[in-house]
């Protein structure tokens, strides 16, 4: 079984520029997550999509970040423009339902390390 | 809201040697708790996790952890170290209806 794609493994942009991420979850999997890992932190989730809905955008900076998951499969995720402090990996993550009732697993992608000059 | 503590943010053993990572939650309800590894440029993995049952829960790679609802705790264990546990590891704590939140990681040394 394919796990979570992603990509690119690696960016590196300029201030103020645009930056956009794709991520292809786990064939069969409702629930679609966007980290973002901070250096020397764990993982903070930015958004949670069930299906092609958002369930949970709390912390997401929305002034200039933005995410779409079209068709229920892969989602995008862009930063518009960028901050020096937006350097971080951005990890996809999938599971199979997603509905937060029970402990279930959630599978990462290799992540997307982003550098912004 | 829910929180972990990862007690040590570098731990180093000796090859052969038992390994430790403290993990310490805070949540008013029935947590759900996870070890995740995470390797250099990669994403994360499952090591175990717990959910309801035995609180000794076992993972892949030989690792285990003990739920302690006393203590708040789920602490990882390995009897035997090996060069190849040397990652980063995290805690994790759910509950229902809320998002995954990771403590901020163990980085593993592993000494031959």
């Amino acid at each position: 079984e394919a796990g979570v794609a992603q990509s690119p493994r690696y960016k590196i942009i300029e201030k103020r520029q645009s930056v956009a991420f794709w991520c292809n979850p786990i064939s069969g999997h409702a629930t679609l997550y966007w980290y973002q890992q901070i250096l020397g932190q764990g993982p903070k989730l930015l958004i949670q999509f069930q299906n092609n809905g958002v369930v949970d955008d709390s912390q997401l900076p929305k002034d200039r970040f933005s995410a779409e998951r079209l068709k229920g499969v892969d989602s995008t995720l862009k930063i518009q423009p960028a901050k020096l402090e937006d350097s971080a990996v951005y990890l996809c993550a999938s599971s199979l339902v997603g509905i937060s009732t029970r402990g279930e697993t959630q599978y990462f992608g290799p992540g997307t390390r982003l550098l912004v000059l | 809201a829910q929180s972990v503590t990862q007690l040590g943010s570098h731990v180093s053993v000796s090859e052969g040697a038992l390994v430790l990572l403290r993990c310490n939650y805070s949540s008013s309800v029935p947590p759900y708790l996870f070890w995740y590894v995470q390797y250099p440029n990669q994403g994360l993995q499952l090591l175990l996790k717990y959910t309801t049952g035995a609180t000794l829960v076992k993972g892949i790679n030989g690792f285990e952890a003990e739920f302690k609802k006393s203590e708040t705790s789920f602490h990882l264990t390995k009897p035997s170290a090996h060069m190849s546990d040397a990652a980063e590891y995290f805690c994790a704590v759910k509950t229902s209806g809320s998002r995954l939140t990771f403590g901020e990681g163990t980085q593993l040394t592993v000494n031959p």
